[in-house]
């Protein structure tokens, strides 16, 4: 089974600042598909940013980037300029490209994110 | 475009009881799919259908079930419900290809 490593439970960081959010993965498959979930005390899960694991440029949506290293099967998340509006669960998610993985979301246990002013 | 919605938000069952779960994806996808999230378990996907199909499922015991309509909403259903079976039950709705899946606001299930 895939395993997706998310290892800082918490996170503070000062508005305006750039935070980090660390994501490993393990995977056996030769194609996949990175994700970060933002979920909110609502509990929505709120869908933030993609990677391909043959994209050959770092995804980019806004605020949110994407610090996919392959060869260390690491995928942070970076977001730029906190804003106090990002506090939240931030969640990394694995999708498999093919067999019992295609279309299924293995997902950390989520990093706690708290911008403070 | 409107997004996925589940109804309903909010329930409140009893041990025994069974319980039914709705979930209408984005207009044109085709995939939804079911996840179970706990406080001690996390995030947990139960089972995905395609084009009124179940293409994957995940180790859930058989009092989970569920189904898709031709129109791709799909329902999930739990019998005998238990204590432990108290979580937040979100759907993912994706075109069905190996591309983004979008939640809804999920459905709170307390069992008591």
């Amino acid at each position: 089974a895939q395993k997706i490593t998310q290892t800082q439970p918490g996170m503070f960081v000062q508005e305006k600042e750039a935070v980090t959010l660390d994501c490993t993965y393990d995977t056996s498959d030769p194609s996949y598909g990175l994700f970060w979930y933002k979920q909110p005390s609502s509990g929505e899960m709120i869908f933030l940013i993609y990677q391909g694991s043959y994209d050959q440029q770092n995804a980019t949506e806004g605020r949110y980037s994407l610090n996919f290293q392959k060869a260390r099967k690491s995928a942070n998340l970076v977001i730029s300029a906190s804003q106090l509006g990002d506090s939240a669960m931030y969640f990394c998610a694995h999708q498999g490209g093919r067999g019992s993985t295609l279309g299924r979301l293995y997902f950390g246990r989520g990093t706690q994110l708290t911008v403070w002013p | 475009k409107a997004g996925v919605t589940q109804t309903p938000r909010y329930l409140i069952k009893t041990r025994g009881q069974q319980v039914t779960l709705s979930c209408s994806p984005i207009s044109g996808h085709r995939s939804v799919s079911w996840y179970q999230q706990t406080p001690g378990q996390g995030l947990q996907f139960l089972f995905e259908y395609f084009s009124e199909t179940q293409r994957n499922k995940g180790n859930f015991p058989g009092r989970f079930s569920g189904r898709q309509f031709s129109n791709s909403r799909s329902e999930m259903n739990v019998s005998t419900l238990e204590l432990g079976d108290s979580a937040l039950y979100l759907c993912a709705s994706s075109s069905g290809q190996d591309n983004e899946q979008f939640f809804g606001p999920g459905t709170r299930l307390t069992v008591l």
